[in-house]
């Protein structure tokens, strides 16, 4: 069954601050990795990665996949109070009878203070 | 252009009872998968539809289903209510499979 582990849980950081966060899983025929923003209810889409070693960049918000290690690392630098929000990692499989379902990790809650 | 709307936006039900959920996907998206978000945990998938059919089915009961009408929109029903299904569920749709998906807003459901 395919898995998505995300780390940390939670973080608290002041404005300004970067932060990392982490993103490992297990897939059957990985297709793509996909980062989402959820902070009331609908996740809103931040990237989706392929490619390992390839960097997506949008503002301050950039994102990496390693394929040879299967984790991906969605970084934001000099963060501020809006970035506070649940940050969800998925994995999408490829074809050979599949679904293309997304799996979701649990998320990392990042709180943000002034 | 209107994202991926669902109705209604809040729900309250009691156990035993029947729901049914709607979404609007993209205007020119197939695909609209289905899934329900526990307090404190990620999106699980319950649903996908394609071109009208049901082509992956998460671990839920035969309490849940649903359907894609001719105009993409979708239904997920659930009968039976229990309290273990009070949840946000997500309608997200996309222009093909294993394509980038939209969310919806969600339908909140509390069962009481």
């Amino acid at each position: 069954e395919d898995k998505v582990v995300q780390s940390p849980l939670s973080l608290v950081v002041h404005e300004g601050d970067t932060v990392t966060l982490n993103c490992s899983y297990e897939v059957t025929n990985f297709r793509s990795l996909l980062w989402y923003k959820q902070e009331k209810k609908a996740p809103t889409f931040l990237f989706m990665l392929t490619s390992s070693g390839i960097e997506k960049k949008s503002g301050r918000l950039s994102s990496i996949l390693d394929k040879k290690e299967l984790f991906s690392i969605l970084n934001i630098t000099a963060t501020q109070t809006g970035d506070s929000a649940v940050y969800l990692c998925a994995v999408v499989p490829g074809s050979g009878g599949s679904n293309y379902k997304l799996t979701f990790g649990k998320g990392t809650l990042l709180t943000v203070n002034p | 252009d209107a994202g991926v709307t669902q109705s209604p936006t809040h729900l309250i039900k009691t156990r035993g009872q029947h729901v049914t959920l709607r979404c609007s996907p993209i205007s020119g998206h197939k695909s609209v998968s289905w899934y329900q978000q526990v307090l404190g945990q990620g999106p699980q998938f319950i649903f996908q539809y394609y071109e009208k059919e049901e082509r992956g089915r998460g671990n839920f009961p035969d309490r849940f289903s649903a359907r894609q009408f001719p105009n993409y929109s979708s239904e997920l029903n659930v009968n039976a209510l229990l309290l273990g299904d009070s949840a946000l569920y997500l309608c997200a749709s996309s222009l093909r499979r294993g394509e980038q998906s939209d969310f919806g807003p969600g339908t909140r459901l509390t069962v009481l």
